[in-house]
């Protein structure tokens, strides 16, 4: 079955320095991957994803995501952290195989003034 | 546009007690799906339809059941309320597991005593 797992529960780093959100996945067909993001006491938003065509991938608000299949990996990045960026962060896995939308256990970043 | 709509958005249950939690979605969307949301777990899958009259397991099913008699309602029946379930639940729809991204509705909090 697929799988998702992210590498960080918590990531803290300061406003203006870059953000990386590590993210690994495990699928046994070629998958489709996102990432969602959740504002405090809000719903979830679609930040980007990959869907078998550029491996770069860029979002809204400045992240982007890098599909490397080798390394089973599609880690979020953004060159300048922004206070709004505050939340937590889902990475997600669906392949063609059984239509599952899987969910990884969250990456809550927080963001030094 | 509603999008998707779930009802209530609270509810308190006593141990024992049964339950439905409504979801509508008005973007005639094929897929549908229920996830629960517990802290450090992430959102994980309950279950999940394809379209109307189909139904399948996700990965927490257990003392949960599911019908799709329409493409605009999926229900999620909680048969024997246990303060296990005490959590969010987000009901969910896209146009396909694949590619599409997940639409959410608001959420409902459910404590079980």
């Amino acid at each position: 079955a697929q799988s998702v797992t992210q590498l960080d529960s918590h990531v803290s780093v300061s406003e203006g320095t870059p953000v990386l959100l590590r993210c690994n996945y495990s699928s046994s067909y070629s998958p489709s991957l996102f990432w969602y993001v959740q504002h405090p006491n809000k719903g979830l938003q679609l930040l980007l994803k990959y869907t078998s065509a550029a491996t770069l991938v860029k979002g809204i608000n400045g992240f982007e995501a890098e599909f490397k299949k080798s390394e089973t990996s599609f880690h979020l990045t953004k060159p300048s952290a922004h206070m709004s960026d505050a939340a937590e962060y889902f990475c997600v896995v669906s392949d063609r195989r059984d239509d599952k939308i899987i969910f990884g256990k969250g990456t809550r970043l927080h963001i030094l003034p | 546009n509603a999008g998707v709509t779930q009802t209530p958005k609270f509810q308190v249950l006593k141990t024992g007690q049964s339950m439905t939690l409504q979801c509508a979605q008005d973007m005639n969307h094929e897929y549908m799906s229920w996830y629960r949301q517990d802290p450090g777990m992430g959102l994980r899958l309950i279950h999940y339809s394809v379209g109307a009259g189909i139904t399948d397991q996700g990965e927490v099913p257990n003392g949960y059941n599911v019908s799709r008699s329409t493409t605009e309602d999926f229900p999620l029946r909680l048969l024997s309320a246990a303060p296990s379930q005490t959590s969010v639940y987000f009901c969910a729809s896209s146009r396909t597991a694949l590619e599409s991204p997940l639409h959410f509705g608001n959420g409902t909090r459910l404590t079980v005593t």
